[in-house]
């Protein structure tokens, strides 16, 4: 069966390089999300794309991050010249349609940023 | 601000006991309630959710309890097992316009049932 697929799962990095986490929802699902969990925090709420409307990215904490989801599929969320407090545990949720139906995590990409 | 509250950081539980893990939220637009569980290096996976409508919803083991007057849930699980042992995350969620909703996530409880 097809769950969320996120890759890769760990990515070490310098600090000021651009890194890309993909995200594979279940086939299907309209609805991708976007979040972050950082040590010993809750879930922070990046960006959400529903179909073929405008993405929410009130999340995204500053302009060094960005997302796209191709053919209402695959996502890509890029950041760009990292920072040390842009590491964090990053996942990605798919639902069938809008925020009331469950969301479908995958395993998450962890980032660190040295 | 936080408008989803989770208080307590951790809880330990014996086994076969009552496990019960408290959510507060600050917006009174909240309508839609949903708790998820998450394992070491897994993603969070649905546990149960509950409509503003409602006041109880019960699946099994796991039955979630929403006062809205005081705006405040609860998940309780009984009797625990082990396996329950995980970090739990309270969710909310209000309407807003045209289909973007969010979901509110609190901090988490980290359950861990001793066996």
């Amino acid at each position: 069966g097809a769950g969320v697929s996120q890759s890769p799962s760990n990515k070490v990095t310098e600090k000021g390089k651009d890194v890309e986490l993909r995200c594979d929802p279940i086939s299907g699902h309209t609805a991708l999300y976007w979040y972050r969990q950082s040590l010993g925090q809750g879930l922070e709420f990046l960006i959400y794309f529903q179909g073929n409307s405008a993405p929410d990215k009130s999340g995204l904490p500053s302009d060094r991050f960005s997302a796209e989801r191709t053919g209402g599929s695959v996502s890509t969320l890029t950041i760009q010249r990292t920072q040390q407090e842009d590491s964090a545990v990053y996942l990605c949720a798919s639902s069938r349609s809008g925020v009331t139906d469950t969301q479908y995590f995958g395993p998450g990409t962890r980032l660190t940023v040295l | 601000d936080q408008q989803v509250k989770q208080n307590s950081p951790s809880l330990s539980v014996q086994e076969g006991r009552i496990s019960i893990l408290n959510c507060d939220y600050t917006n009174s637009m909240f309508d839609y309630f949903l708790w998820y569980k998450k394992y070491p290096a897994e993603g969070p996976t649905f546990l149960i959710s509950i409509s503003s409508i409602k006041d109880k919803n019960e699946d099994g083991r796991f039955t979630v309890f929403l006062n809205k007057s005081a705006k405040h849930l609860s998940l309780h699980i009984v009797p625990s097992q082990p396996g329950d042992s995980a970090v739990y995350f309270c969710a909310a969620s209000s309407p807003a316009a045209g289909n973007n909703r969010k979901l509110i996530w609190g901090l988490g409880t980290s359950l861990a049932v001793n066996p």
